[in-house]
């Protein structure tokens, strides 16, 4: 079953913040970020595992509410570079059920 | 190396003919993948190989034909597609194996496919 995710675009200024979430109505038992940017393929940013654990790097950061089966993509001081579609994908057991989500267009301007 | 390595980057086939694309990558990876994707849309999974075995068909038409040579290839035959199948044919790998825990997927630049 596909996840949910919101919004489904948004439009920042560079160095402004933004939020991507990515939902479930079923248990998760992991949460994948993935960016895309056009016409390329799209790129590996993390792995949350059940347990509310929350990761990142420089200045984009995630977390995984296992009660509410909800992933948070945190983007700090956004960048142009940070500019593409943002997937979540989500894997329901321990090595199955892996979709993608719907992306979040992510578009910086100057 | 950490390259997943696609040709062509471009197809363009009529509805009769037969072409076939091409994954490569050097990682070691256990486990290949084919993805198609839309416009505008999020990768759809078609077929998984782990450990050179056929591991998962999404209920993939028949007119599309994976094949694994060795850990390191993946090719995707295509015969008598349709206008619909056009898009764009993206490869994975990955360290781990089908069935265990999904680890980061390595994706390949893709394949364009148009069918006229």
């Amino acid at each position: 079953q596909q996840p949910v995710q919101s919004p489904q675009a948004v439009i920042l200024r560079e160095g402004e913040d933004a939020v991507i979430n990515c939902s479930s109505s079923k248990a998760l038992y992991s949460v994948h970020w993935y960016r895309q940017k056009h016409g390329e393929a799209p790129v590996f940013l993390m792995i949350l595992l059940k347990g509310g654990e929350q990761k990142g790097h420089e200045k984009i950061s995630a977390s995984f509410n296992e009660k509410k089966q909800q992933s948070s993509l945190y983007l700090t001081a956004s960048q142009l570079s940070y500019s593409g579609t943002y997937f979540c994908g989500t894997e329901r057991t321990y090595g199955q059920n892996f979709v993608f989500g719907p992306g979040t267009r992510l578009s910086v301007l100057p | 190396d950490t390259e997943v390595t696609q040709t062509p980057k471009h197809l363009v086939m009529g509805m009769t003919n037969k072409k076939s694309l091409k994954c490569e990558q050097h990682m070691g990876h256990r486990a290949m993948y084919w993805y198609k994707q839309k416009a505008k849309k999020p990768p759809e999974l078609m077929f998984v190989y782990s450990y050179e075995k056929l591991s998962i068909n999404e209920s993939v038409p028949s007119r599309f034909s994976p094949e694994c040579p060795n850990s390191s290839l993946l090719n995707l035959h295509l015969h008598a597609l349709q206008p619909e199948d056009s898009a764009l044919y993206l490869c994975a790998s990955s360290q781990v194996a089908w069935g265990e825990n999904t680890g980061e997927l390595f994706f390949g630049e893709g394949s364009r496919l148009t069918v006229l």
